[in-house]
């Protein structure tokens, strides 16, 4: 069965201080696709990013990089320079090939305050 | 480019009744997911349609089931509403890859927000 698990519940961050949001998983199948979501107060999930098992560079967005470790199943978000607008719900989910159904943590919510 | 739409946006229903919620998926994609998330938790899997037919089930009763039209769009009604059934109800729509294609993004609608009293 998979399993994901955001241990940190809730972070509370400075404006411009850097951040960083755990995610470990676990997985019987060798392939397998990671994703981050962030669901603002509004409550639609937005994508923000999709790795596939098989990759395991380390992506940087603008202001968001992730670290993807097989070696530890952990695929961490990183947000550089933290803005008030990234306050909201972080979601990791971890996805097996051909159905494209999601398992999710239970998230974790950042407030950045100004 | 409409993404992925969902009616209503709110519900309030009492113990015993019956809902349907209804989702229009992200222009080009043919595969409908549903999924409950219960207030300060991650959102769980229910059911996938394709091609008119539920292909993947989650751990829910039959008390949820749904529908896929010939347009894509999806259906999902729930019977006998408990208390529990109290959640927001999110819809996401991706493009099937075929199962040796490795699994396609899914994007989600802004959810139906359900009450049951």
């Amino acid at each position: 069965a998979q399993k994901v698990t955001q241990a940190q519940t809730e972070i509370s961050v400075v404006e411009k201080e850097d951040v960083t949001l755990d995610c470990v998983y676990e997985t019987r199948d060798t392939t397998y696709y990671l994703f981050w979501y962030k669901q603002p107060p509004s409550g639609e999930l937005v994508f923000l990013i999709r790795r596939n098992s098989f990759d395991e560079q380390n992506e940087i967005s603008g202001r968001y990089s992730w670290n993807f470790q097989k070696s530890t199943s952990s695929f961490n978000f990183t947000i550089t320079a933290s803005q008030v607008v990234d306050s909201a719900v972080y979601f990791c989910a971890l996805s097996e090939p051909g159905y494209s159904t999601l398992t999710f943590g239970k998230g974790t919510m950042l407030l950045v305050s100004p | 480019d409409a993404g992925v739409t969902q009616s209503p946006t709110h519900l309030i229903k009492t113990r015993g009744q019956q809902v349907t919620l209804r989702c229009s998926p992200k222009s080009g994609h043919d595969t409908v997911s549903w999924y409950q998330q219960a207030l300060g938790q991650g959102p769980q899997f229910i059911f996938q349609y394709y091609e008119e037919e539920e292909r993947q089930r989650g751990n829910f009763p039959d008390r949820f089931s749904g529908h896929q039209f010939p347009n894509y769009s999806s259906e999902l009604n729930v019977n006998a509403l408990l208390l529990g059934d109290s959640a927001l109800y999110l819809c996401a729509s991706s493009y099937e890859v075929g199962l040796a294609g490795g699994a396609d993004t899914q994007y989600f609608g802004p959810g139906t927000r359900l009450t049951v009293l």
